[in-house]
């Protein structure tokens, strides 16, 4: 592993199914976050962590939830899938939760499809 | 919620040209400004990390400024070339966590 893994790659769920989207990173970054991206409404933040054992809710929370039971897996659970849910959904991650000189680090993105 | 917008939308140029795109954001609870480069089918990838107004940056033939008091950064491309090609993203923190732009997106025909 290098850097971040996200899995699985794409999906098609059927709507009311729980679908859990696995986010793993290997540098020992303290923060990591859940963004989706819609057409014409760019990257939104989902939920974030700044640590272990924390989690926070972004801008985009509402159907989503999240755990950080250590400092590499953030995964992402739909609890009950909707079609308004259907999106790209990109992990990231960041050195600290203050300003990442070298940026955040992100994933390859999971195309998620609710039918 | 804090609005963070990039101009041009999307941009065409010829190879060789000189390029610039605008981020606007809240100037108010200012940490640190970042540009990223989205390339199809690929992830973003940090260009610029910027904290300090009057910040400018520079990695080969791109640069950026920061101007936090009126809430603007610049991006510039100098002599674009077609793998420039790409959506360039910027974000706004004031916290925890990034709040990105829409992005522009550079399309460069050689």
């Amino acid at each position: 592993i290098a850097g971040i893994t996200q899995a699985p790659t794409s999906q098609i769920l059927a709507a009311g199914r729980r679908m859990t989207l696995r986010c793993t990173q290997d540098m020992r970054h303290n923060a990591m976050y859940w963004y989706r991206q819609d057409l014409g409404l760019g990257l939104r933040l989902i939920h974030y962590s700044n640590t272990a054992g924390t989690t926070g809710k972004g801008e985009v929370p509402d159907g989503y939830s999240v755990s950080r039971a250590n400092t590499d897996d953030f995964p992402l659970t739909l609890a009950s899938a909707v079609p308004s849910q259907t999106s790209v959904y990109f992990c990231a991650s960041s050195d600290s939760v203050g300003a990442d000189p070298y940026g955040y680090t992100f994933g390859s993105g999971t195309r998620l499809t609710v039918v | 919620i804090l609005n963070v917008e990039q101009s041009p939308q999307s941009l065409h140029v010829q190879e060789g040209d000189s390029t610039n795109f605008t981020c606007s954001f809240p100037s108010s609870n200012f940490y640190a400004l970042h540009w990223y480069r989205w390339e199809t089918a690929k992830s973003p990838e940090a260009l610029f990390v910027m904290t300090l107004n009057g910040d400018e940056k520079k990695k080969g033939r791109i640069s950026a400024t920061l101007n936090t008091k009126e809430g603007y950064s610049y991006l510039y491309i100098k002599g674009s070339q077609p793998e420039d090609s790409a959506t360039y993203l910027c974000a706004f923190q004031a916290g925890t966590a990034l709040i990105f732009g829409k992005g522009t997106t550079l399309s460069v025909s050689s």
